[in-house]
């Protein structure tokens, strides 16, 4: 069965300490791998795809990164606006996106 | 550019009503996937149509639930008979293709049963 495992859950930092979420997946035929950041009471915001092994994308403080297996959403320098829950998806061409349970990340200052 | 559109954005069903929840795609977009997250949990995947065709219902609860994405308006997601269980944030995405795979979603349908 196809998966997709986030951790941490949750992610507190301070202002200014660099952190990375990771993602795990075991989808057979990968197509993409997405992130989105969801505020509460919010829909999804999309964030990055990635496509093949070694690709990075970067916005603002935000790096993803891709391996065969797991992709990394590495966050330098936090503010706490950084502050929501990052989702990771995955899917195979032609399919709906099978989604993590997010992880949680607080910033204080 | 307008985004994804879903209506209402809170909506409160006794049980046993109807509900339905709309979603009006991207301009340009003709895919619309229907997710379902419930408090602490993650999105799950529901349904995946094309207009005037349902790709994918692999999610979809086989009793009371449907939807349809006709050729002209809205996507809809129906709810017959609502039950307590049913309560949670429905959110809608839309697409442009099969080979274009983003997706980018609405604020949400959050579904209360008193």
């Amino acid at each position: 069965e196809d998966q997709v495992t986030q951790s941490p859950e949750a992610l507190r930092l301070q202002e200014g300490e660099s952190s990375s979420l990771n993602c795990s997946y075991t989808v057979s035929g990968l197509r993409g791998l997405f992130w989105y950041r969801q505020d509460p009471g919010k829909g999804p915001e999309f964030l990055f795809t990635l496509y093949s092994a070694g690709e990075e994308k970067e916005k603002e403080r935000l790096k993803a990164t891709l391996t065969k297996k797991e992709s990394f959403l590495h966050i330098t320098a936090p503010k706490p606006e950084d502050s929501a829950t990052y989702l990771c998806a995955s899917n195979q061409a032609g399919t709906a996106l099978i989604f993590g349970k997010g992880t949680t990340l607080s910033v204080s200052s | 550019n307008a985004g994804v559109m879903q209506n209402p954005r809170h909506l409160v069903r006794r049980r046993g009503q109807e509900a339905r929840l709309r979603c009006s795609p991207m301009k340009g977009h003709s895919h619309v996937y229907w997710y379902r997250q419930l408090p602490e949990e993650g999105l799950k995947f529901m349904v995946y149509l094309q207009k005037e065709n349902i790709i994918d219902e692999s999610g979809m609860p086989k009793e009371r639930f449907s939807a349809e994405f006709p050729k002209e308006g809205p996507s809809i997601l129906r709810i017959q008979q609502v039950v307590r269980g049913d309560s949670a944030a429905y959110f809608c995405a839309s697409g442009q293709s099969f080979s274009n795979t983003e997706a980018f979603f609405g604020q949400g349908t959050r579904l209360t049963v008193v």
